[in-house]
């Protein structure tokens, strides 16, 4: 079956690091992928959008990958600040057409002072 | 302005009774979504509507009745409460059709069933 899987773990890091969380994925082949920023009690913020033909996006400090041979996401945020600390979700479209989207667990991020 | 914004925020109610979510958008979309999220913070798909018409209905108890009235609406009643229907019901929506759009969602209800 489907699946997607993103490191359960929080990660904790120092202000100023680069944060990099993974999305995995089996038994898909997405035409794109998103990430999504979720703080408590809010709903998940769009951050990115890659498709399938695009190795690499950038947004500000963001940047996404996509390896279609590895089926694996990777989220980076560059220069992190305590702010950035959230769950980040990645998301995939079953096929079949419309937006349904999968949802993977969400990592947390903590970014420490 | 709030762009998709979901009443109540808090609803606490005993098994057996009947409640509403209510949820508008602003951003003149013509997709909106069901999501609930779990204690163990899946986000999963309940139903979607575009343009008014139910085009994702997934495996949900038929205790469960999305109605859209209009495409800037889309409310969740919910039938015969259960324990196991506790969760946060997070409404979303989107451009077009929904391919390759993100989605916008609302801050959530959480639902407690006692």
């Amino acid at each position: 079956s489907q699946k997607i899987e993103q490191n359960s773990e929080a990660l904790n890091i120092q202000e100023g690091k680069t944060a990099t969380l993974t999305c995995n994925y089996t038994n898909y082949s997405p035409a794109y992928l998103q990430w999504y920023r979720q703080d408590p009690g809010r709903g998940p913020v769009f951050l990115l959008l890659i498709r399938e033909n695009e190795k690499e996006k950038r947004k500000e400090r963001l940047k996404v990958t996509f390896d279609t041979t590895l089926k694996q996401s990777l989220f980076h945020i560059t220069a992190s600040q305590p702010a950035d600390s959230a769950t980040y979700l990645c998301a995939l479209p079953l096929s079949g057409g419309y937006n349904k989207l999968i949802f993977g667990a969400g990592t947390r991020l903590a970014v420490h002072p | 302005d709030t762009a998709v914004s979901q009443t109540p925020k808090y609803l606490v109610t005993q098994m057996g009774n009947d409640k509403s979510i209510k949820c508008e958008q602003n951003l003149g979309h013509d997709t909106m979504y069901w999501y609930k999220q779990d204690s163990k913070k899946f986000l999963k798909i309940m139903f979607s509507y575009n343009n008014k018409e139910l085009i994702i209905n997934e495996t949900v108890p038929n205790r469960f009745s999305p109605k859209s009235p209009d495409k800037a609406h889309l409310n969740l009643h919910i039938n015969s409460l259960e324990l196991g229907d506790s969760a946060v019901y997070f409404c979303a929506s989107s451009q077009g059709d929904g391919v390759n759009s993100p989605l916008h969602f609302g801050n959530g209800t959480r639902l407690t069933v006692t």
